[in-house]
């Protein structure tokens, strides 16, 4: 079973530019997340979503990120305009259909550095 | 707010030491507990996890992690570690009930050395 795909692995750029990630989840997997881990910290949520609706955006700092998955299943980060402490890695996860005794699978991140 | 608190930054051992890594979190209600580790330059992989029944779990590569309900704790035990358990460690928790997502401690960073 091919696990969570996540493009590019590293991204630099330079504050006020824009970045987009990609995520394409495990088949058949109808939730998605999106992660933020800052250096020393732990994995932060920014976005949910189930299908293609989100069902958490409460901790998107929407003046700057956006968020979609258009047809449920691959999905699209995009950070306009990047501020340094947006450096992070960014986590793509999934799971299939919401349910007490789920489990998460993980992409490898993109390591995005803003300078 | 839930929130996870793992009390170790930073923990060094020789191989064949005995691990113990706590992890308490912050919740009134039933919660699904998780262990990932993050081995250098790889994704997160889940250890172990528990749901509901026996409190005390086993996990992947020796590890196992036992739930005090009453302590707020759930943590990682493995009785000898290997150079190959270096890396890094998150506790985590979900609120028991549909489409809630995983909410991550700080980790903990476990140098083994041979």
């Amino acid at each position: 079973e091919a696990g969570v795909a996540q493009s590019p692995r590293y991204k630099i750029i330079e504050k006020r530019q824009s970045v987009a990630f990609w995520c394409n989840p495990i088949s058949g997997h109808a939730t998605l997340y999106w992660y933020q881990q800052i250096l020393g910290q732990g994995p932060k949520l920014l976005i949910q979503f189930q299908n293609n609706g989100v069902v958490d955006d409460s901790q998107l700092p929407k003046d700057r990120f956006s968020a979609e998955r258009l047809k449920g299943v691959d999905s699209t980060l995009k950070i306009q305009p990047a501020k340094l402490e947006d450096s992070a890695v960014y986590l793509c996860a999934s799971s299939r259909l919401p349910g007490v005794n789920t489990e998460a699978f993980f992409g490898q991140g993109t390591r995005l550095t803003v300078v | 707010a839930q929130s996870v608190s793992q009390h170790n930054h930073h923990v060094i051992l020789s191989e064949a030491a005995s691990l113990e890594l706590g992890c308490n979190y912050s919740y009134g209600g039933t919660v699904n507990l998780f262990w990932y580790v993050q081995y250098p330059g790889q994704h997160l992989q889940l250890l172990l996890k528990y749901f509901s029944g026996d409190p005390l779990v086993k996990g992947i590569k020796g590890f196992e992690a036992e739930f005090i309900k009453s302590k707020f704790s759930f943590n990682l035990r493995k009785p000898s570690v290997q150079w190959s358990d270096t890396a890094e460690y998150f506790c985590a928790l979900r609120r028991a009930q549909a489409g809630t997502a995983l909410i991550f401690g700080k980790g903990t960073t476990l140098s083994v050395s041979s």
